[in-house]
């Protein structure tokens, strides 16, 4: 499968504990984005990377919040003491570096905060 | 007032139907418009980018009317494989994406 993957794509976890996502892109694209959803909302941009560099950050981006792209591949996003308004599903996207920046989505991971 | 903005529905339709959903964005320095489709529970998936000329493929027709900052997507010969949300996006000059909250479809026999 070529396709962006994620990791885990469920996780439950209790408030204050610390968790981590990892999103794979697809190999040749340069571009990755971290979206939050909620329920009957559209994605909500996060942040986003061209190689290893965070280019743009979200204001929904708490300082809790941090995300890293170390190598130019995979990325991760940590939220630190999650509360439970974090409850959402968490998707990556990535894109070529060049043309319309058509994004492509992960499966997510659905995050569940207790 | 949303950035994107559109019909949440549902928009309920027999198969066989045509269906027509309609967006409208705020920024007029957006440069790039999408229809993504998102089957419940699934990651959206890009249908079709939106150029100002129009473009078509199959039995989705999409118009983007820069003037208005108006996007619209046509859906003819509905079938029930077609129910899903549909996403309006817009992408301005930064390299994020905006998205609507989505027009839902249901297809009945």
């Amino acid at each position: 499968d070529t396709g962006v993957s994620q990791d885990p794509r469920h996780k439950i976890t209790k408030r204050g504990q610390n968790v981590t996502f990892r999103c794979d892109p697809i190999s040749e694209h340069n571009r990755l984005y971290w979206y939050r959803q909620t329920l009957g909302q559209g994605p909500e941009f996060l942040t986003y990377f061209q190689n290893e560099a965070q280019l743009e950050k979200s204001r929904l981006l708490s300082d809790r919040f941090s995300a890293e792209r170390p190598k130019g591949s995979f990325s991760t996003l940590e939220i630190q003491r999650t509360e439970q308004g974090d409850s959402a599903m968490y998707l990556c996207a990535s894109s070529p570096s060049r043309g319309p920046n058509e994004q492509f989505f992960g499966p997510g991971t659905r995050l569940t905060v207790l | 007032r949303k950035e994107v903005e559109q019909d949440p529905g549902p928009f309920n339709v027999p198969e066989g139907a045509t269906v027509a959903f309609n967006c409208t964005y705020s920024n007029s320095a957006s440069q790039s418009f999408f229809w993504y489709r998102q089957d419940c529970r699934k990651e959206p998936k890009l249908l079709m980018s939106v150029y100002s000329s129009g473009n078509e493929d199959g039995r989705f027709t999409a118009q983007l009317n820069r003037a208005s900052q108006y996007i619209s997507l046509l859906i003819r010969d509905s079938k029930l494989s077609d129910s899903a949300t549909y996403l309006c996006v817009v992408n301005d000059y930064t390299d994020k994406l905006i998205f609507g909250t989505g027009t839902r479809l249901q297809v009945f026999p």
